[in-house]
């Protein structure tokens, strides 16, 4: 059983359109992250948001702590090729000492 | 340039033969973290070290070991590998408190045991 389930695992949709990956737990979370990955590399981080009800914008991506600290949301608008990745959030259950990862969204986005 | 190397990129090997991929940092960090990554799994931490010398288990341990005995390098040593151990691999170099860590990546190897 994952700590960290998102949703959807696989999202194709055109470019130009609007979009909306989830990061849900049961857990309260210390902090959420999210990385994007290409084919190739390692991860990258993109944000951090550590306060319930925070949002974080980075350009067309805007991003959502939820108000309990349990979830997260990653929000792109107007969808353009170059953001194909997979999307992995990870968080840090209050308490621990390390990052535990969603199974991850890939993300295609067509021309 | 701040980075984390790992190598070999690639390796395939046979059931039994031990290895060792390494992994370097630049960025004088203590915290340092070695994770598998397989389809619809994530990553999965494998170890993870605090500072030279202090190691210890992630979620999934078996079959690995790692040594840190300087801050730059974090090898992952399999001693007798099986083909469950196929996977991609990534060490990871981590920056900052526990709830606000930030985690800089290598570039992943990909390995294949028959």
């Amino acid at each position: 059983t994952q700590l960290l389930e998102q949703s959807p695992q696989f999202l194709s949709i055109q470019e130009g359109e609007n979009l909306t990956v989830y990061c849900n737990s049961s857990s309260v979370f210390s902090s959420l992250q999210w990385y994007r990955q290409e084919p190739g590399e390692g991860p990258v981080l993109l944000v951090t948001v550590v306060t319930g009800g925070e949002v974080k914008k980075l350009k067309r991506l805007t991003f959502q702590f939820g108000d309990a600290r349990k979830d997260s949301s990653l929000h792109i608008t107007a969808a353009q090729p170059g953001d194909t990745g997979l999307y992995l959030c990870a968080g840090a259950p209050a308490g621990a000492q390390k990052l535990v990862f969603g199974q991850g969204t890939r993300l295609t986005i067509n021309p | 340039e701040a980075q984390v190397t790992q190598n070999p990129r690639y390796l395939i090997t046979v059931t039994g033969k031990k290895l060792t991929v390494t992994c370097s940092q630049n960025m004088n960090h203590e915290y340092m973290s070695w994770y598998r990554q397989d389809p619809g799994l994530g990553l999965r931490q494998i170890y993870y070290s605090m500072n030279v010398e202090v190691t210890d288990k992630g979620d999934v341990p078996e079959g690995y070991k790692v040594s840190r005995k300087e801050k730059r390098n974090f090898p992952l040593i399999l001693e007798s590998p099986s083909p469950n151990q196929t996977s991609l691999y990534f060490c990871a170099s981590i920056h900052g408190p526990a709830n606000k860590q930030e985690q800089y990546f290598g570039p992943g190897t990909r390995l294949t045991v028959t």
